[in-house]
């Protein structure tokens, strides 16, 4: 079945550690994200890449690296966590950045740093 | 800046008719989008206006005035199963989507 995967679904981490989020999708769209939804507040994004090779900063980058080295693949990579970045990460891919195509949504990371 | 109002909790009876509000102030409108997200899960697409007007799908309807900065959603035939938060997006003048905090619907039977 076609569609975006994260993994894991769920992690529970120590503060300090470093951690990398894993997204891929298999609809080879050029555009893909990484957001952040944490309880009364919107969806935040946190970096993006519209297409292979490139990304882009996003509303709040501090803490966080991404790498697009192919079309399917855009891990999230926390080098050093914080409890400020317990959330629920979501990852989404689109045809193309900023149209009017939907995007599609992975199942979530819901990360805990203690 | 760039901010996006939707009410944060609703509560509808089934079978009832209810109109989710967004009401937004961006750098620019390149399109607004509605999600629906049940508890848990992720956000799945559920309409896109970007001209001014009623789009219809279904038990739902999404509607637009560009002039207001305004757009909802409008969920007929309400049923169990419409309990979920709706999300309210647009695309500003970068291209970027701004993303409202969302309105979590409850269906009381």
């Amino acid at each position: 079945i076609a569609g975006i995967t994260q993994a894991p679904t769920s992690q529970i981490l120590a503060a300090g550690r470093r951690m990398t989020l894993r997204c891929t999708q298999d609809m080879r769209h050029n555009a893909m994200y990484w957001y952040r939804q944490d309880l009364g507040l919107g969806l935040r994004l946190i970096h993006y890449s519209n297409t292979a090779g490139t990304t882009g900063k996003g509303e709040v980058p501090d803490g966080y690296s991404v790498s697009r080295a192919n079309t399917d693949d855009f891990p999230l990579t926390l080098a050093s966590a914080v409890p400020s970045q317990t959330s629920v990460y979501f990852c989404a891919s689109s045809d193309s950045a900023g149209s009017n195509t939907e995007a599609f949504f992975g199942q979530g990371t819901r990360l805990t740093v203690v | 800046g760039q901010n996006i109002d939707q009410p944060t909790e609703m509560t509808a009876t089934e079978g009832a008719i209810v109109q989710i509000n967004c009401t937004y102030q961006t750098s620019g409108f390149n399109g607004l989008f509605w999600y629906q997200q049940h508890a848990g899960e992720a956000p799945t697409f559920l309409s896109y206006n970007v001209l001014d007007g009623l789009e219809e799908k279904g038990r739902f309807s999404s509607f637009l005035s560009r002039s207001k900065g305004y757009s909802y959603l409008l969920l007929k035939e309400l049923q169990m199963k419409d309990s979920a938060s709706y999300l309210c997006a647009v695309i500003d003048s970068n291209y970027q989507l701004i993303w409202g905090a969302g309105t979590k619907l409850i269906i009381k039977p």
